[in-house]
């Protein structure tokens, strides 16, 4: 069965430091998504990623194809950063049991203090 | 519209009723993604479209849940005879292009609850 795995799956910081949330998966993909959900619930994607890296802002995502490996970094994090960081990666074969979709990791949730 | 749209935002219902949940997704976008996330857990596939098609639905938990899509567009997720295990928010998602290496939009979600 494909699979997703987020470490760690909490993370406390305090306001200022470098962050790093990592993503790994079994199989091939052809895309993998970062994802983020406030208390409130709503999902906002950050990045979308097949090869390299992308930075928007404080966040970088980075994945490393032959690793099977993903890592979400925020810098200078500051408490509006606090939420639950989701990977989802669309396995080229999805052997899941079900539809062709995405498959979501448990989520990383995320606290930074002032 | 300008995003996703969920509707109701939240819903309470009694055992046994019916609950339909609405998706009005961005205009254009032809794939269409509905998911689960129950408290405090991940969010779980239930069933995508592709236009107006959803080329498998083996996804859905149970024969009492089904979702059509009309136009395009709108997308409605009905659930009949809900139980207390039916409680969860109900997430909705457009893209472009399916199985794209585009981005996801997501709408605020429905929350149901079954008492």
């Amino acid at each position: 069965k494909n699979e997703v795995e987020q470490s760690p799956q909490n993370l406390t910081a305090q306001e200022g430091e470098f962050i790093t949330i990592n993503c790994s998966y079994s199989v091939g993909i052809s895309a993998l998504h970062w994802l983020q959900q406030h208390p409130g619930g709503g999902i906002v994607s950050l990045f979308m990623l097949s090869s390299g890296k992308k930075k928007h802002g404080r966040l970088i995502a980075t994945i490393n194809i032959q690793e099977k490996h993903s890592s979400l970094h925020i810098t200078a994090s500051h408490p509006r950063d606090s939420a639950v960081y989701i990977c989802a990666v669309r396995f080229r074969i999805y052997s899941g049991g079900g539809a062709d979709g995405l498959t979501f990791g448990k989520g990383t949730h995320l606290i930074i203090q002032p | 519209g300008a995003g996703v749209s969920q509707s109701p935002s939240n819903k309470v219902t009694e055992k046994g009723k019916d609950v339909e949940l609405r998706c009005d997704p961005i205009s254009g976008h032809t794939a269409l993604y509905w998911y689960r996330q129950r408290l405090g857990q991940g969010l779980e596939f239930l069933i995508y479209f592709q236009g107006n098609s959803a080329p498998d639905k083996s996804g859905l938990p149970s024969d009492r849940f089904s979702a059509e899509r009309t136009g395009e567009s709108v997308s409605t997720l009905t659930i009949q005879r809900t139980q207390q295990e039916d409680s969860a928010v109900y997430l909705c998602a457009s893209s472009l292009v399916y199985a794209s290496t585009g981005e996801l939009f997501f709408g605020e979600g429905s929350r149901l609850t079954v008492l």
